[in-house]
Formats: structure tokens, sequence, C-alpha cells
């Protein structure tokens, strides 16, 4: 079964350039999870979905933040402008919604602002 | 005070010891406790889940939560030198939202 799938694996950009991650779910999990992890730091949750609604999306800076997920499976998360703080590896994660203390991730998107 | 503290090492031991790592937690209204492993690199990878208090055992790890000192451990017996990552605690109500801890890094050594 494959797992979950994150692209790309690192992206370097300059500040105030827009970047863009995407995630794609393991197959039958209908809860999607965007997370950001700073070094040396454990994940934080930035917006959760059941299938297209965003259930959860108190963490989400939406001055900049911006997230999609069209269908109930693909999702896209935005950022718009990037900030040197934004530096992180922004993590992707799936669950079947009645096991969400089960969740599998993905390798992550390690974004450097410079 | 964060809602998990857990202290970050590093952990250096030699191959074939006993690890214990260990994390606490404030929010009395915890209910899973799950233990994830991250590679350098890589995502984390769930590795145990307990519901409530108890122990739980899978091969070579056991987890066990006391919630009655907000407390729980990971233990990993026989450590080998794969073992070697970084070992984050992750815990959740019934809302599905997992807080994890700082995590812990653990380098076995040959």
């Amino acid at each position: 079964e494959a797992g979950v799938v994150q692209s790309p694996r690192y992206k370097i950009i300059e500040k105030k350039q827009p970047v863009a991650f995407w995630c794609n779910p393991i197959s039958g999990h209908n809860t999607l999870y965007w997370y950001r992890q700073n070094l040396g730091q454990g994940p934080e949750l930035l917006i959760r979905y059941e299938n297209e609604e965003a259930v959860d999306d108190s963490q989400l800076p939406k001055d900049r933040f911006s997230a999609e997920r069209l269908k109930g499976v693909d999702s896209t998360l935005k950022i718009q402008p990037a900030e040197l703080g934004d530096s992180a590896v922004y993590l992707c994660a799936s669950s079947s919604q009645d096991r969400a203390y089960e969740q599998y991730f993905g390798p992550g998107t390690r974004l450097t602002v410079t | 005070q964060k809602e998990v503290e857990q202290d970050p090492g590093p952990l250096s031991v030699p191959e074939g010891a006993i690890v214990s790592l260990n994390c606490t937690y404030s929010n009395s209204a915890f209910q899973y406790f799950m233990w994830y492993r991250q590679y350098s690199r890589k995502g984390p990878e769930l590795l145990m889940y307990t519901y409530s208090s108890g122990n739980k055992e899978d091969g070579r790890f056991t987890a066990q939560v006391d919630k009655s000192s907000k407390y729980i451990s990971l233990f990993i017996r026989d450590s080998q030198p794969s073992d070697s990552a970084t070992y984050l605690c992750a815990m959740s109500a019934s809302t599905g939202k997992l807080i994890f801890g700082q995590g812990t890094t653990l380098q076995v050594k040959p």
C-alpha cells in the first residue's frame, strides 16, 4: 500500500515569494492534516480536513497561508508571501475518520526562505 | 508551560541497553497516547498507541501510560544502532488533534 505522498521534497525561495505544497493521502483515508515542524521541535497542526471540509484551522495563519482539498483527496497548502520565519518542514498526514489517533505521515517538504 | 513536555536529550546508549523515553503532560482530557519514530529527513512513523492507562507491548517496544501521574514512557529492549532516531510522544483527546512533545534524540552506539 502506498503511503502519503508529498511534493516537492525540498524548496528554496526568497522572502515575499509564493510557494505551494502538494499532498496525496493514503487511499481511503478521508481525514487529512497539515503540520509544520520547526527545527528541534515536534510537529504542530496547521489544518485538519474531513473530506473537503476544514474542521480545524485555528492554528493556520490566515493572512498568508491558505489550503484546499478539492474532491476530498489531494490537498495543497500555499504560503503567499513567504517570510523568513516560515522556514520549516511541512508535513502532511492522513487517517481514517474513526481512528484519528492513528495518523500516517508523509516525508515532508523542507522549505527554506532566504 | 507546554501541554506536553519531553526531554530533548540527546540520549546515547551502548548497543543492547534498555532505553527509557518519557513524556509528561498537563491536559487530563488526553485519552490516546502515541509514540512516533522519526529518522533524519523523514516523516514521523507511528510505533505504538495506547488508549487510557496501562501497558502495551510490541516486540522490543513497551509503552506505559500512568494517567494519575500524567506520565508516559516508551521502553526499548536490546537496543540496536538502527533504533537511532528522534522519538516523539503525541497525545490526543477525543478531537483527533495530536499534541506532540519536542522529541528525544536517541543514539545507540555499536
